[in-house]
C-alpha cells in the first residue's frame, strides 16, 4: 500500500527557517514533488526529487533520501505570503501520484 | 499562455443525480490528470487521460468516469451522486503526462461539488 506522512500543522515566524518533513512507503518510486496550495486555490508545484540530495530553488530547498523514504522542504526567510498548505506527493510505481493530506504552515509576524 | 481552465467552478446537486465536470488544459499539453480533494482523505488521484486514451486509474468506483477529446479537453462524469462525492474536483495538466519523469503538472481553480 501506500502512506504519506507529513505534519498536520506548523507555526513559524516571519523571517525563519522551517523545515517540513515527509515520510513515504510505497510500491515503487518515480519521484516525490512538493505542491503549495494557498487557501481556496489550486495547487502550484514547488519541487522534484528523484535522485537522494538537496535540490535548491531560491528560498525553497527540497531533501531526497530514498534508503530511508524521507523528504524535506526547507523555507528560508519566511514571509507572510508563505503561510499556505505544503502537499507532499509520491509518484509510485505505476506513475499514480499518492498525496500527503499537507501541512498547514502559518506564518506569523 | 491561457491556464488550466475548469467549468463550472461551483455545482450543487442532490444524491442519484449525475454530473458532468469539464477541464480545458493548457494549450499543448496532451495529459490531464482528474483529483478529488476532500479534508477528510485529502488528494487523491483519480484518473489521467493521454492522447484521448485513459492511462491510469486511481481507487474510486466505476460511478467515476471520463474522457478525453481529439484536443485534450477532457470531462469528467460521476453518475449516481452520494453526500460523500461532496469535494473540490482538480484536474490538471501536463506536457507529456504523469510517466514523464519531472513532468509539472498545473492544476486548475477546480470545481467545488456540493451534492445535497
Amino acid at each position: 500500500g501506500q502512506n504519506i506522512d507529513q505534519p498536520t500543522e506548523m507555526t513559524a515566524t516571519e523571517g525563519a527557517i522551517v523545515q517540513i518533513n515527509c515520510t513515504y512507503q510505497t510500491s515503487g518510486f518515480n519521484g516525490l514533488f512538493w505542491y503549495q496550495q494557498h487557501a481556496g486555490e489550486a495547487p502550484t508545484f514547488l519541487s522534484y526529487n528523484v535522485l537522494d540530495g538537496l535540490e535548491e530553488k531560491g528560498r525553497f530547498s527540497s531533501f531526497l533520501s530514498r534508503s530511508k523514504g524521507y523528504s524535506y522542504l526547507l523555507l528560508k526567510e519566511l514571509q507572510m505570503k508563505d503561510s499556505a498548505s505544503y502537499l507532499c506527493a509520491v509518484s509510485g510505481g505505476s506513475y499514480i501520484p499518492t498525496f500527503g493530506r499537507g501541512t498547514s504552515l502559518i506564518v506569523h509576524p | 499562455k491561457a491556464g488550466v481552465t475548469q467549468t463550472p467552478r461551483y455545482l450543487i446537486k442532490t444524491r442519484g443525480q449525475q454530473v458532468t465536470l469539464s477541464c480545458s488544459p493548457i494549450s499543448g499539453h496532451r495529459s490531464v490528470s482528474w483529483y478529488q480533494q476532500t479534508p477528510g482523505q485529502g488528494l487523491q488521484f483519480l484518473f489521467e487521460y493521454f492522447s484521448e486514451t485513459q492511462r491510469n486509474k486511481g481507487n474510486f468506483p466505476g460511478r467515476f468516469s471520463g474522457r478525453q477529446f481529439s484536443n485534450s479537453r477532457s470531462e469528467m462524469n460521476v453518475s449516481t451522486l452520494e453526500l460523500g462525492d461532496s469535494a473540490l474536483y482538480l484536474c490538471a495538466s501536463s506536457l507529456e503526462g504523469l510517466a514523464l519523469s519531472r513532468n509539472e503538472q498545473f492544476f486548475g481553480p477546480g470545481t467545488r461539488l456540493t451534492v445535497l
